[in-house]
This record gives C-alpha cells, sequence and structure tokens, in this order.
C-alpha cells in the first residue's frame, strides 16, 4: 500500500524558513517522480515543484523559484522541501505527491499525502 | 503560470450528468495529452479520477469520464450521486510544469 506522510509544518515569521519532509512507503520510490503542491486556506491546487526519480531534475513554479529547495533522499525514501524567505501568501497546506508514470518530468498524481499546514504569520 | 480556467460551480440533480469545462491554452491544455482532472473532499486529499485525458485509474467508478477539443477539456460526471458533491481540479503539463485550474465545487441538489 502507498502512504506518504508529510510532517514539518507550522507557524513560522515572514521572512523565516522551514523544511518540510514527506516519508514515502510502498513503491519504488527512486523509480518516480515527486511534487509538492499547495493549498491556500479555502483556495484551489496550485503546484509547486518537483523532482525526478534520481534527484538529478528539479522543477518550480515562479513564486518558488529562488526560495524552495526541493530534494530527495532515496536511501532514506523521503522527500524534502526547504522554504526561506516565506511570506504571508506562503501559508497554505502542502502536500506532496507520487507521480504517476515513471518519468523524469511531472504530470499526474496518483497518490497524495494528507497535508501538512505552513503558517507564515506575526 | 496562468491558471487553467473552469467554472466556480456546477449542479445536477441524482442520476443527472454534468459536464465541467476547464480551458487553458496550445502552451498547455492543447499542446499536451497530460491532462488529468481530480476530486477533493472537504479537509481531504484530492484524488485522480482522469489521467491523460480521458483514462481512468484503476477503482474509479465508469461514470467519470474525459475528454478534449483544443484549448478544453472536459469532465463528465453521468448519474450524478450524492457523493459525488465535491471541487474538482484540471491540470495539465506544461513547460516543465504543472498548471491546475482554479478549481469547480459541484452540488448535488
Amino acid at each position: 500500500e502507498v502512504q506518504l506522510l508529510e510532517s514539518g509544518g507550522g507557524l513560522v515569521q515572514p521572512g523565516g524558513s522551514l523544511r518540510l519532509s514527506c516519508a514515502a512507503s510502498g513503491f519504488s520510490f527512486s523509480s518516480f517522480a515527486m511534487t509538492w503542491v499547495r493549498q491556500a486556506p479555502g483556495k484551489g491546487l496550485e503546484w509547486v515543484s518537483a523532482i525526478s526519480g534520481s534527484g538529478s531534475t528539479t522543477f518550480y513554479t515562479d513564486s518558488a523559484k529562488g526560495r524552495f529547495t526541493i530534494s530527495r533522499d532515496n536511501s532514506k525514501n523521503t522527500l524534502y522541501v526547504q522554504m526561506n524567505s516565506l511570506r504571508a501568501e506562503d501559508t497554505a497546506v502542502y502536500y506532496c505527491a507520487k507521480d504517476r508514470r515513471r518519468a523524469a518530468l511531472p504530470g499526474d498524481f496518483d497518490f497524495w499525502g494528507q497535508g501538512t499546514l505552513v503558517t507564515v504569520s506575526s | 503560470q496562468s491558471a487553467l480556467t473552469q467554472p466556480a460551480s456546477v449542479s445536477g440533480s441524482p442520476g443527472q450528468s454534468i459536464t465541467i469545462s476547464c480551458t487553458g491554452t496550445s502552451s498547455d491544455v492543447g499542446g499536451y495529452k497530460s491532462v488529468a482532472w481530480y476530486q477533493q473532499h472537504p479537509g481531504k486529499a484530492p484524488k485522480l479520477m482522469i489521467y491523460d485525458v480521458s483514462n481512468r485509474p484503476s477503482g474509479v467508478s465508469n461514470r467519470f469520464s474525459g475528454s478534449k477539443s483544443g484549448n478544453t477539456a472536459s469532465l463528465t460526471i453521468s448519474g450524478l450521486q450524492a457523493d459525488d458533491e465535491a471541487d474538482y481540479y484540471c491540470s495539465s503539463y506544461t513547460s516543465s510544469n504543472v498548471v491546475f485550474g482554479g478549481g469547480t465545487k459541484v452540488a448535488v441538489l
């Protein structure tokens, strides 16, 4: 059974940093690209970042470029995102999601974690 | 990376069929087969309902179907049921990114 379990969310001040983790199990982790998707309170889904199965290629939405860094440790079956220079508009539930295909590019996502809430506020 | 355009809400009575549209551009919806649809119930994670425009993952009811014409993709739910009441999001691959639609709230009257 595929399981994705996010952790690391919480309250952080504007300008602060936070690292989210996503522990994966039940599939060949290194074979699949992984993605972070966020959802601001009462708003829609927003794709944030993705990383290829090997970790050699990363992708970011414009608002995350230069502030967020996605990474993975395939030996630990864990996905990360380091978020720096956080802003109020980064407040959201952050989901990690597994790409459905064994491909390097992000596409669609067949398994999702339960999400972790990040609140950026003073 | 502008969001794809979806109607804010769609409603129907039990047993009816409804269709949700998702309009993009030739750089996303119209240019790739990687168009997907997700269902999200309140407080829950999204669930993949359709991938590659018209394919259903294992376990998804055949009441859900997808199609695409030009820059607009569509999700049709036939035989509407109470449990179909949820938010629905489309997504498309675009230039090494993924873009979502703004979401459509489906109400079962």
